[in-house]
């Protein structure tokens, strides 16, 4: 079956655009996960959400970075005013729900870089 | 906050040897779940093998095993047989509400 689904793959984009990336989940699975991972470094929690709330938004960084889940499917990470060290690869899971035990299966991720 | 340490940022080891990758963390919390991920170049993040902090056998996944000593809050994970396929970054992770990553290993398998 498919799994998760990360789009675009690559985003080039300027300093102080606003910029949004999204996550395609495995059907079922109503746990999501977003990451950001810099380089050379491991990825770093940003945000959950079990269903459509947000479960735990505790490593957004600051609230330039917002993110949705409408429908409990699709989630949409938006970035307003990008920095440059805004710049890495945004990583997406998804699990059957929020239980550890229920593997998390990973995007391949969006590059973004901020010029 | 728990975190998670992984102090050898790259390793190498000769086909069809063993190599063990280490793993510390810190948390006080009693249940949570310990994990190892592989990722490529592809950037796509491959779970290996997880450990549940309340059993006391360590898991064991084909060639892939691990050393989990609770007290110690210690997770090393040992390849067996490594084969070439085995390149890539590995990372240990922590998970009671949300996952922490370590800032990983580099391993380098060799013909």
């Amino acid at each position: 079956g498919a799994g998760v689904s990360q789009t675009p793959s690559n985003k080039v984009t300027e300093k102080g655009k606003y910029v949004e990336l999204r996550c395609d989940p495995i059907s079922g699975h109503t746990a999501l996960y977003w990451y950001r991972q810099s380089l050379g470094q491991g990825p770093e929690f940003l945000i959950y959400f079990q269903g459509t709330g947000a479960a735990d938004d505790s490593g957004l960084p600051n609230d330039r970075f917002f993110a949705v889940r409408p429908e409990g499917s699709v989630s949409t990470l938006k970035i307003q005013r990008t920095e440059r060290g805004d710049s890495a690869v945004y990583l997406c899971a998804s699990s059957l729900n929020t239980n550890g035990y229920n593997e998390q299966f990973f995007g391949p991720g969006t590059r973004l870089t901020v010029l | 906050a728990q975190t998670v340490t992984q102090s050898q940022p790259e390793m190498s080891v000769q086909e069809a040897e063993t190599v063990t990758l280490s793993c510390t963390y810190d948390t006080s919390e009693n249940n949570y779940y310990l994990f190892w991920y592989k990722q490529p170049p592809s950037r796509q993040m491959i779970l290996v093998i997880r450990q549940e902090a309340y059993k006391q056998q360590n898991a064991t996944e084909n060639r892939f095993s691990v050393n989990f000593q609770k007290a110690a809050k210690s997770f090393s994970l040992k390849i067996s047989d490594s084969q070439l396929g085995d390149t890539a970054m590995y990372f240990c992770a922590f998970m009671s509400n949300d996952m922490r990553f370590g800032a990983g290993t580099r391993l380098t398998v060799k013909p």
